[in-house]
Parts: structure tokens; C-alpha cells; sequence
């Protein structure tokens, strides 16, 4: 069965540094997602992108986020320069169409910020 | 304010059916029921939706009312695998957006 791929599973960084979080949705899906989830917290929506621009954006998502497609496979969360309160575990997910009965999420890539 | 309230957690013996039930009394006509779970920190898995009739596919079923201020998840045979947080979600279509709530921890047991 097709999957998302999350790279790297987890990742440890310093305050005040960049990290970015890569992903690589299934390939004939064309939308994409970022969630995610502090420990012990809810599931919190992130940003959809869609057509190579964000289609909808969280108040969470502020300008120290952005998203990236560069190539045809790969979705990437940056993060410009991160804060303790940034540790949380972030989901990729993507969807071949608009709903949200067809999302496949990855297996996530837990941040800690230092 | 929530749009859906679940029990906090349940448990279930393993083969047995597992019955979830999810609160919406305030679900409008065109917002449709999503259940989702989450194993162990793991990323969601859909499991299934509909609007206003029951479904069923190969994980479960959906037991909407007729009133559809609640429904019901059935996982018919459930497995310690079942094991996890189970997410109902009500929203309208259109935006594709996920919004979870805390969700019932289901734990089967041997």
C-alpha cells in the first residue's frame, strides 16, 4: 500500500535555528498537508497546500513557517527559527482529491528544541 | 464550542464488537461525520465517513441516526491492534481541513 514518507523521524535543534521537515506524499496525490501534535495535545491542523501554493493556513502557521515543493516528489515544512514551544511531533499527509475522507498521513517526525 | 463529544476512553475485549459512540446534536445539513483513529503516535488513519446513511467498508461501520445528532463506530471483530484514539469529526465539505478534538482511547483487550 502506498505511503507518506516522513524524513527524519526525529530531529533534535537548538532554539533559535532552522530546521526543515521533509515529506514525500504519494505520487499521484495532489494535495498536501502539515498537522501536528505537542505531547499529550490534540491533533492541530498546520497548512494545505494545493497547485503549488497554500490553500488554507492555521493561525499557528505565522510567518516563521513557510512550505516548499521544489521537485515533484518531495514537501517540506520550514521552520525559520524555532522556539522550545515548537517541540511537537509533525504529521505530513497528503490526498489525491478535496475532502477529508482521502487523506493518508505519515508516520511524523518528532521535533525538540532545545 | 466542541461540535462532537466522545466518551474519553473504553474498553473492549478482543473479538468482540466495539462500539463507539459520537455527540453532535448540533451537526447542520450538509456537514458530514469523519472518524479517524491514531495508534500510539502514529499519524491519523481515516477510517471511514458519511451524511446520512450507514456505511461500511472493510474496517468498520457507521451508524448515523435518523435525526443525526449521533452516530456510532463499529469495528466489528476488534483486534489489540484496534487499540487506539478514535477521532469523530463533523465538518462541512469543501475545505479539506482536519480540525480533532481529544477523541475516546479504545483499548482491547486479550
Amino acid at each position: 500500500e502506498p505511503e507518506v514518507t516522513q524524513t527524519p523521524s526525529h530531529q533534535v535543534t537548538q532554539m533559535g535555528q532552522e530546521v526543515i521537515l521533509r515529506c514525500v506524499p504519494i505520487s499521484n496525490h495532489l494535495y498536501f498537508y502539515w498537522y501536528r501534535q505537542i505531547l499529550g495535545q490534540k491533533v492541530e491542523f498546520l497548512v494545505s497546500f494545493y497547485n503549488n501554493e497554500i490553500s488554507e493556513k492555521s493561525e499557528i502557521f505565522d510567518d516563521q513557517f513557510s512550505v516548499e515543493r521544489p521537485d515533484g516528489s518531495n514537501f517540506t515544512l520550514k521552520i525559520r527559527s524555532t522556539k522550545l514551544e515548537d517541540s511537537a511531533m509533525y504529521f505530513c499527509a497528503s490526498s489525491q482529491r478535496q475532502g477529508r475522507d482521502g487523506y493518508t498521513f505519515g508516520s511524523g517526525t518528532r521535533l525538540t528544541v532545545v | 464550542d466542541a461540535k462532537t463529544t466522545q466518551p474519553t476512553s473504553m474498553d473492549c475485549a478482543e473479538g468482540r464488537a466495539a462500539n463507539l459512540p459520537c455527540n453532535h446534536s448540533t451537526i447542520s445539513g450538509n456537514e458530514y461525520v469523519y472518524w479517524y483513529r491514531q495508534i500510539h503516535s502514529q499519524g491519523p488513519q481515516y477510517i471511514i465517513h458519511g451524511l446520512k446513511n450507514n456505511e461500511t467498508n472493510e474496517m468498520a461501520s457507521l451508524i448515523i441516526t435518523e435525526d443525526r445528532k449521533s452516530s456510532t463506530l463499529i469495528l466489528p471483530h476488534a483486534t489489540l491492534r484496534d487499540t487506539a484514539v478514535y477521532y469523530c469529526i463533523v465538518e462541512q465539505g469543501g475545505s479539506e481541513k482536519l480540525v480533532f478534538g481529544k477523541g475516546t482511547k479504545l483499548t482491547v483487550n486479550p
